[in-house]
């Protein structure tokens, strides 16, 4: 059971919009940066989003991320087949002294 | 432009030890924090420790009796032992470098392809 709370899934149509959830607590998302990534299977992980909403370089305009207490979320817009990967955010903590991820999100590109 | 990648035995038997070692290529291990993260089956994420570059280490709780994370003799290398294996440390094994952060270490940035691990006799 992972510290930081994620939907196991979402999924949307092609040039929609979905918001994956992150949820956690004042030792971590409340007081700490989050950071969000893609993972596509059999490949290394991705720096999407650092510092809860700036955008690591290269990333499509269509991410988008913000934080409210001790929830964050990540936006992506105009959905393609591409995006289609396990999505997971993280922040440290500092009552475990430690990085905590979400489960992940699969996302669905219907 | 640095690189990441891991290598080290894909076959461990239980009770033994992991070891791991990430090598990093353009760039030093200098100003950034050194990490090791795992993916296991049908699991998410799970970041095991890091060293830094004031060669401070921090370990996940529920691992940091098995876990050892450091920079090794040869240049820009680092490694990771986790002794006492059982199969539910089979998994992809990722070493990811993780910016300077201000007050506390920040994101990975960079990852390597990961190497796949099984625990089995």
């Amino acid at each position: 059971q992972s510290v930081l709370t994620q939907p196991p899934s979402v999924s949307e149509a092609p040039r929609q919009r979905v918001t994956i959830s992150c949820s956690g607590s004042t030792s971590n998302i409340g007081n700490n940066a989050v950071s969000w990534y893609q993972h596509l299977p059999g490949k290394a992980p991705t720096l999407l989003i650092y510092y809860d909403d700036l955008k690591s370089s290269g990333v499509s305009d269509r991410f988008s991320a913000s934080k409210s207490g001790t929830s964050a979320s990540l936006a992506i817009s105009g959905l393609q087949s591409e995006d289609e990967a396990d999505y997971y955010c993280a922040a440290w903590d500092d009552r475990l002294s430690g990085w905590v991820f979400g489960g992940g999100t699969k996302l669905t590109v219907l | 432009q640095v690189q990441l990648q891991e290598s080290g035995p894909g076959l461990v038997k239980p009770a033994e030890t992991l070891s791991l070692t990430c090598g990093v290529s353009g760039g030093t291990l200098r100003h950034y924090y050194w990490n090791w993260i795992r993916k296991s089956p049908g699991k998410g994420l799970e970041w095991i420790g890091f060293f830094s570059y004031s060669a401070d280490t921090s370990y996940n709780p529920s691992l940091k009796s098995r876990v050892t994370i450091s920079e090794d003799d040869s240049d820009n290398q680092f490694s990771l032992r986790l002794t006492s294996v059982t199969a539910a440390d089979t998994a992809v094994y990722f070493c990811a470098r993780g910016e300077p952060g201000v007050q506390t270490p920040g994101a990975f940035d960079i990852w390597g392809p990961g190497t796949v691990v099984t625990v089995s006799s």
